[in-house]
């Protein structure tokens, strides 16, 4: 199994700019979620999906958009890129059973000029 | 509410002990505690359920006192590979396993 994978692993981007961030797992986990880490501090939610078709808003919404067609991808969209989204982004994923805790991929750093 | 973990930095010798503690004003459902290395991803330990027992496996272990709503992680006999920042994530109730993270605590193990 692969995991958690994620794309791109860098990118930079203008004030303006929309792009999309890719996240796949190969698991078969009922919950993808991603989070957001800024420089020395601890990781922040923006939207989780709890299975296919069924999104719903973190702690860090805005600026952001989220959709799960399949259970095995999660991208999650920029639609104005502005400097504050500057940061590392991580996908993660877990099952929905007791005990289990989310396993994260290698994440995409995200300069926005 | 971020869950608020102490202390923020703590700089060991190798094979001494460290404490860290994780204290939320909510109740808690579960603990998870994760350590990160810089410029990776966070990697898991061990998850703490409300009502279960210690954990632990090597010489790191977790503790959840559900009537304080706080959870420590012991680390003991630390090891250079213990360096990094250690995360604990918090969740509220069974809805989804989303985790509301402390700010962190960065150890620093030193030969």
């Amino acid at each position: 199994n692969a995991g958690v994978t994620q794309t791109p692993k860098f990118q930079v981007l203008k004030t303006g700019q929309s792009m999309t961030l890719q996240c796949a797992q190969d698991m078969n986990h009922e919950y993808m979620s991603w989070y957001r880490q800024d420089p020395g501090m601890g990781l922040r939610l923006i939207h989780y999906s709890v299975g296919a078709g069924i999104t719903d808003q973190g702690e860090v919404p805005n600026g952001y958009n989220v959709s799960r067609s399949t259970t095995e991808d999660f991208p999650l969209r920029l639609l104005s890129a502005a400097p504050s989204q500057t940061s590392v982004y991580f996908c993660a994923s877990s099952t929905r059973r007791d005990g289990e805790t989310q396993y994260f991929g290698p994440g995409t750093r995200l300069l926005v000029l | 509410q971020q869950p608020v973990q102490s202390p923020q930095a703590v700089i060991l010798r190798e094979g001494e002990d460290a404490v860290i503690n994780c204290s939320s004003s909510k109740a808690l459902y579960s603990v998870h505690w994760y350590r990160q290395k810089h410029g990776e991803a966070p990697v898991f330990l061990m998850i703490l359920l409300k009502g279960g027992e210690q954990k632990g496996h090597d010489k790191i272990s977790a503790s959840f006192n559900e009537k304080k709503q706080q959870s420590s992680l012991y680390l003991t006999a630390s090891q250079l590979s213990y360096s990094g920042t250690y995360f604990c994530g918090t969740e509220r109730n069974n809805a989804g396993n989303m985790l509301t993270f402390g700010g962190g605590t960065r150890l620093m193990v030193k030969p």
